[in-house]
């Protein structure tokens, strides 16, 4: 079974740093595609960056928001996904979710862990 | 950068209703375009890709159809475990797009 497991996640205050982690299982991690996509309180799902596979340059991408401040990593010894936020603002807090890439969409998700930013 | 909007942002739905979200896209968009159902507390389900393909598992009652800058999903037949919110995404320059949801609701 296709299983990922977020975690990192907690209270930080704006300018500050926090890594997210997923844990991932049932699937061949190496060889797959992630991305992670957040979801701020109220609000609508928002993509936030994608890295490939090492096979195909373990290159990023980034939405607009988080350009520049987030960093997205994958470690396939550990079959696990980061994402290395830097500079947060209170707008970046949501709960952050790892999925998997299929095609042209994201077809398996995770829970989700929650980051506040707040004074 | 191309947006999408979802119509309408609410709806309430019986069971065994038939029911039809709409996603527009402010220009022409090629046919990356995807479905998710999302219910609290948990992670986003895809329903469908590419328009009108049906991912794995996913019961016969969703569809997807459009083209250009409209599309739509439809639920046939309605069913309890079918209220959630909904969202349609586009894949674009290496980037995705969601729409801002609709969420259905029981009448």
């Amino acid at each position: 079974e296709v299983q990922m497991v977020e975690s990192g996640g907690g209270l930080v205050k704006p300018g500050g740093s926090l890594r997210l982690s997923c844990a991932a299982s049932g699937f061949s991690f190496r060889g797959a595609w992630m991305s992670w996509v957040r979801q701020a309180p109220g609000k609508g799902l928002e993509w936030v960056a994608r890295i490939r596979s090492k096979i195909d340059g373990e290159t990023t991408d980034y939405g607009a928001p988080v350009k520049g401040r987030f960093s997205i990593s994958r470690d396939d010894s550990k079959d696990k996904l980061y994402l290395q936020m830097n500079s947060l603002k209170t707008e970046d807090t949501a709960v952050y979710y790892c999925a998997t890439e299929g095609l042209a969409s994201q077809n398996n998700w995770g829970q989700g862990t929650l980051v506040t930013v707040s004074a | 950068a191309i947006q999408l909007t979802q119509s309408p942002s609410s709806l309430s739905a019986s069971v065994g209703d038939r029911v039809t979200i709409t996603c527009r896209a402010s220009q022409v968009i090629s046919n990356y375009l995807a479905w998710y159902q999302h219910k609290p507390g948990k992670g986003p389900k895809l329903l469908i890709y590419y328009v009108s393909s049906l991912e794995s598992g996913v019961p016969s009652r969703f569809s997807g159809s459009g083209s250009g800058t409209d599309f739509t999903l439809t639920i046939s037949s309605l069913q309890p475990e079918d209220f959630a919110t909904y969202y349609c995404q586009l894949f674009n320059n290496d980037a995705y797009t969601f729409g801002q949801g609709t969420k259905l609701e029981s009448k």
